[in-house]
């Protein structure tokens, strides 16, 4: 069963403070996303990746970095977390495909990690 | 800028109806379309992807349509199910570029099958 993980379910931080939320893909994907997902704002986009070391901002990367040292893994940053950061954070993933790129393949989502920042 | 418009407000069907969702954007030129559904506090889960050149698609009891010269697509559930009751989001590139961009999704429409 195709799978991505998100590290965490629920998470509490404290403002400021540096948070790492990691996800682990076992589909051998090139595409990795990070999106948030807040009630009204619907879910908006991060950041994605399209390779190892690649990155690129998507809608709303102020206050956020990624980190892809490996294929199967896609870390979000909070480099100082604030409260206007407490969200659900869903990290997804998909196949690279040569014509149509990233709307020709189905994205897989992590069971998502609520974030809490106090 | 870029934008998709899903209905806001919650849809009450009967069940053994077909549900029919909407999702209209503008300042795109997308050439392909994606559906998916989401249960609370869980991730979304793909449904169906649908090409430009293909007006329609289909998958058990799922049907998506896509019009591009009205930029919009219905997504069908007939014979709908008490277990169909989710929120159902269409999504599309990122960037109008193509190629290796985000899903951009639209808000979603919460759908409530009344048994």
């Amino acid at each position: 069963d195709v799978k991505v993980t998100q590290s965490s379910r629920y998470l509490v931080k404290r403002t400021g403070e540096k948070v790492f939320l990691e996800c682990v893909q076992d589909m051998d994907h090139e595409n990795m996303f990070w999106y948030r997902q807040d009630p009204g704002l619907g879910l908006r986009l991060i950041y994605f990746s399209y390779d190892v070391k690649m990155k690129e901002k998507g809608d709303i990367p102020e206050g956020y970095s990624v980190s892809r040292e490996k294929k199967e893994r896609f870390s979000l940053i909070l480099e100082s977390a604030s409260t206007n950061q407490t969200s659900m954070y869903l990290c997804a993933s998909s196949l690279y495909a040569p014509v149509g790129g990233t709307m020709n393949t189905e994205a897989f989502f992590g069971q998502g990690t609520r974030l809490t920042v106090v | 800028s870029q934008k998709i418009e899903q209905n806001s407000e919650a849809l009450n069907i009967q069940e053994g109806k077909t549900a029919t969702l909407t999702c209209n954007y503008t300042n795109y030129s997308p050439a392909y379309l994606q559906w998916y559904r989401q249960d609370p506090g869980r991730g979304p889960v793909f449904l169906l992807l649908i090409r430009e050149n293909e007006k329609e698609k289909r998958k058990e009891r799922l049907k998506v349509t896509f019009d591009t010269t009205l930029k919009q697509s219905l997504f069908h559930i007939t014979a709908s199910q008490p277990a169909d009751s989710a929120t159902y989001l269409c999504a599309l590139d990122a960037y109008s570029g193509g190629g290796a961009d985000g899903l951009t999704f639209g808000k979603g429409t919460h759908l409530i099958i009344q048994p």
